[in-house]
């Protein structure tokens, strides 16, 4: 049982650059989500995902999009990568507890700069 | 929208000292409410966690907190630090009404003395 994996763990891009973070969990989880890490302010949710099929914005969608054509799959896609995205990535998912809350597990992290 | 804060930036104690770590959010609803912790260059790992029943709730590693409906507060203890113990410790909210989505504090680093 892997968990949420993450690829790559680091990544130097070039201003304009496009690429795509990619997030896998093997526990059947229906939701999933992207948070990115910067000093001094905490995770912010970028977008996330209900299902399959299901997305939506999250606080700071702007220069990203996602998709969930499986379960098991939520890649994150820069479309024209700037400075101001330079950050730690972390994917999450998360079950039903079997109380009235989910519990949320986190990827290992993906380093992306950004030049 | 909820939103969380946490308002010690930077805690350091010497080994064997008392840890509480403070947490407030803001929300009228129902919340759920998480304890994470990172470690230098790791991911997020979860402390604990509080969805209802007894507010005191116990984590692993000798953590727990203790839900404070009244004062909107959740507060991260330890009786006794360790210097492995050194790491980032982020609150977190969960408001049952919108679904999984977390809305994090900005974080309290810990650093331990030996």
């Amino acid at each position: 049982n892997a968990g949420v994996t993450q690829t790559p763990k680091f990544q130097v891009l070039k201003t304009g650059q496009s690429m795509t973070l990619q997030c896998a969990q093997d526990m059947n989880h229906e939701y999933m989500s992207w948070y990115r890490q910067d000093p001094g302010m905490g995770l912010r949710l970028i977008h996330y995902s209900v299902g399959a099929g299901i997305t939506d914005q999250g606080e700071v969608p702007n220069g990203y999009n996602v998709s969930r054509s499986t379960t098991e799959d939520f890649p994150l896609r820069l479309l024209s990568a700037a400075p101001s995205q330079t950050s730690v990535y972390f994917c999450a998912s998360s079950y039903k507890d079997g109380s009235s809350g989910n519990t949320i597990y986190f990827g290992e992290g993906s380093w992306l700069t950004v030049v | 929208a909820q939103s969380v804060s946490q308002h010690n930036h930077h805690v350091i104690l010497s080994e064997a000292a008392s840890l509480e770590l403070g947490c407030n959010y803001s929300y009228g609803g129902t919340v759920n409410l998480f304890w994470y912790v990172q470690y230098p260059g790791q991911h997020l790992q979860l402390l604990l966690k509080y969805f209802s029943g007894d507010p005191l709730v116990k984590g692993i590693k000798g953590f727990e907190a203790e839900f404070i409906k009244s004062k909107f507060s959740f507060n991260l203890r330890k009786p006794s630090v360790q210097w492995s113990d050194t790491a980032e410790y982020f609150c977190a909210v969960n408001a049952q009404s919108s679904g999984d989505k977390l809305t994090f504090g900005t974080g309290t680093r810990l650093a331990v003395r030996p």
